[in-house]
């Protein structure tokens, strides 16, 4: 088992441009959550997909959009990017209603 | 949410056990305490949940005040593989969302 896989693992686009992340979920789980981790702070939570759904949604702006397929991998999308998307974007699986979550190794984003 | 405080960094030395504390005050009854960690230039991981009773697992031991108010996670013999940041957080018995992170204990441990 290949664990969370995310690409790309690192990431340069300009301000204002637009930018899709992918997430590929352990074996068998169906509900995908991304993270935003700034530079010394913890994750944040952006959103959680299940069965195609945004099920959950953190403090983030439409600018922020995501998808989850059949297979349940799911994708991140962000639009008219600004500096401060630089960060760390992290995805994490699970079993619904599972305890633990596991997560991938991020993709890094710098806007510049 | 309830909160959680963490000391923002500790330090060991390797093969000596670690405590990191975490205070959570405004806990309710039906809230689990997680720990995850997150090693240099990795995802979080999880390590240990417990609810009232103390428990222990292969990474660690979490034991609870009797008034759920703080716990602690212990690492009986640091290794250097151990230096991460270690987030307690409280989920919701049931809640099928988000983790919420704070900023976590820092751990550095020395040879």
């Amino acid at each position: 088992d290949a664990g969370v896989t995310q690409s790309p693992t690192h990431l340069i686009k300009t301000r204002g441009q637009q930018v899709t992340l992918r997430c590929s979920p352990k074996s068998g789980h169906d509900t995908v959550s991304w993270y935003q981790q700034a530079l010394g702070q913890g994750p944040q939570f952006i959103f959680q997909y299940y069965e195609e759904e945004e099920r959950q949604r953190g403090n983030f702006p439409d600018r922020f959009s995501g998808h989850q397929f059949p297979n349940y991998s799911s994708e991140l999308n962000v639009n008219a990017l600004l500096l401060g998307d630089s960060a760390l974007y992290l995805c994490a699986s699970s079993l619904t209603n599972a305890i633990e979550a596991f997560f991938g190794q991020g993709t890094r984003l710098t806007v510049v | 949410d309830a909160k959680t405080t963490q000391p923002n960094s500790m330090e060991s030395n390797e093969e000596e056990p670690v405590h990191l504390p975490c205070n959570h005050s405004t806990i309710s009854g039906t809230d689990y305490i997680h720990w995850y960690r997150q090693l240099p230039s990795q995802g979080p991981e999880y390590v240990i949940h417990g609810l009232t009773s103390n428990v222990n697992n292969r990474m660690a031991s979490l034991a609870i005040a009797e008034d759920r108010k703080s716990s602690t996670l212990i690492l009986h013999r640091a290794t250097l593989r151990d230096a991460a940041v270690y987030y307690c957080i409280l989920r919701r018995r049931g809640s099928q969302g988000n983790l919420i992170f704070g900023k976590g204990t820092k751990l550095s441990v020395k040879p």
